[in-house]
């Protein structure tokens, strides 16, 4: 089945820019998410790329997508405090139901 | 205000007991989820609903089962065939499973197991 991986965790400076990557086995992808959990809090949808795009900004976000290595990555510019959550990964494949595969998550902890 | 909602947020079971997790929306969402968090895993689909009346068998179903006899509820009952129930339980909801597909999350019932 499909596989959607992300490194676990990741620290960072406040100010600093975050990166967070993912690396994805489905070719057949249509859309790929970035969402962000807060603590004991359900998903929020962050942003989202359509496959045939290689880039997308959105104000301090900005994901990159590499379709022929199949990696996708978020881009969190002057990142905050309040940016400290735990960010996924999600894809969308083209069959039947259009099934959305989450990654694992990577914790981002952003230090003042 | 529209949303999606779960309740209650935290919930202790005793083993071998069944337990029913609700799941409300008021978005006139069709299709409907629910899974399964831990840590260091992600999320794992449990079962899927595309319409009122249907619902499908998501990648871990075993030990659970689930109704959706009005469009805006999604009850998910964890019966005492589910091993491992300790977890966090997400619910989501969408228009549909085409396009975008945007999935709006509640925000999690916390299952313990005593």
């Amino acid at each position: 089945g499909e596989d959607v991986e992300q490194s676990l965790f990741l620290s960072v400076r406040e100010g600093d820019s975050s990166v967070i990557n993912c690396t994805y086995t489905d070719s057949s992808s249509t859309y790929l998410y970035w969402y962000k959990q807060e603590p004991g809090a359900g998903l929020q949808l962050l942003t989202y790329i359509f496959s045939n795009m290689d880039m997308k900004q959105d104000q301090r976000l900005t994901v990159l997508l590499n379709k022929k290595d199949k990696h996708l990555s978020l881009r969190i510019a002057d990142t905050q405090t309040g940016d400290s959550a735990i960010y996924f990964c999600a894809e969308k494949d083209s069959g039947g139901y259009q099934k959305v595969t989450f990654g694992t998550g990577t914790k981002l902890q952003v230090i003042p | 205000d529209g949303g999606i909602t779960q309740s209650p947020k935290y919930l202790f079971r005793k083993e071998g007991q069944n337990v029913t997790l609700s799941c409300e929306q008021n978005l006139n969402h069709d299709a409907m989820y629910w899974y399964r968090q831990d840590p260091g895993q992600g999320l794992r689909l449990i079962y899927y609903s595309q319409i009122v009346n249907d619902f499908q068998k998501g990648d871990i179903a075993e030990g659970y089962s689930v109704s959706r006899e009005k469009k805006e509820s999604f009850p998910l009952t964890v019966t005492s065939a589910q091993k491992n129930p300790t977890a966090f339980y997400l619910c989501a909801s969408s228009t549909g499973t085409s396009g975008n597909n945007e999935q709006f999350f509640g925000p999690g019932t916390r299952l313990t197991v005593l």
